[in-house]
């Protein structure tokens, strides 16, 4: 079983719908990264959270520690919004701790 | 404003032919420092981190080493290609992961054939 575990895998939406990808994790962790990854490969970092609730833009990102929890919304989706969402869990070292992703395809 | 840059963007090699691929960064001093590969349909997987000029953790025993000559220079090395190195390759950095980013290059393609 991996450390971190995302879902779901894949995820389709209609353009202008909701959309959560949930992310949990079995270690202790300092805190926890959202990363988006392009279709051509570029990775961006969305988020880092160390508790609570972050939002730019149309994304919000939450975490609850006790539950070793987080999730990322999309608010008012779009296809440019397609793209593979990765969460990363930081232990108590400078290394992340990646999940498997979360494949997200938003069709207008 | 800090970049980094990674170079070449893709490569086509042949098997046990040598491998560099140099990742450098600027506007910021003594970064942490990171080699990721992801192969086709996977996820992201660790291979090297540095802290400091000349310190290379090594997470996966492998045909690759990584080495840091200079504070903002990371070099990804290997003295012969295997097919199973083929992959997207990704340099990263980083100050402190529990308070801030990681930035990542735009990574370099690599083909071996």
């Amino acid at each position: 079983k991996n450390e971190v575990e995302q879902s779901p895998q894949n995820l389709t939406a209609q353009e202008g719908e909701f959309i959560t990808i949930n992310c949990s994790y079995s270690v202790g962790i300092s805190a926890l990264h959202w990363l988006q990854q392009h279709p051509g490969g570029g990775i961006v970092s969305l988020f880092m959270l160390s508790s609570g609730k972050k939002k730019h833009g149309r994304l919000i990102a939450t975490i609850n520690i006790q539950e070793k929890h987080s999730s990322l919304h999309i608010t008012a989706s779009h296809p440019r919004d397609s793209a593979v969402y990765i969460c990363a869990a930081v232990p108590n070292t400078d290394k992340l701790i990646f999940g498997t992703g979360t494949r997200l395809q938003v069709f207008p | 404003s800090q970049t980094i840059h990674q170079w070449p963007a893709t490569l086509v090699q042949p098997v046990g032919s040598p491998l560099s691929l140099e990742c450098t960064v600027e506007g910021t001093s003594n970064p942490n420092l990171y080699w990721y590969r992801q192969a086709a349909g996977r996820g992201l997987q660790l291979l090297f981190y540095s802290v400091g000029i000349g310190q290379i953790s090594s997470e996966v025993p492998q045909n690759l080493s990584a080495s840091r000559p200079q504070d903002r220079q990371f070099i990804l090395s290997s003295k012969k290609l295997l097919l199973s190195d083929s992959g997207f390759y990704l340099c990263a950095w980083s100050v402190n992961l529990a308070l801030g980013t990681q930035y990542f290059g735009p990574g370099t393609r690599l083909t071996v054939l």
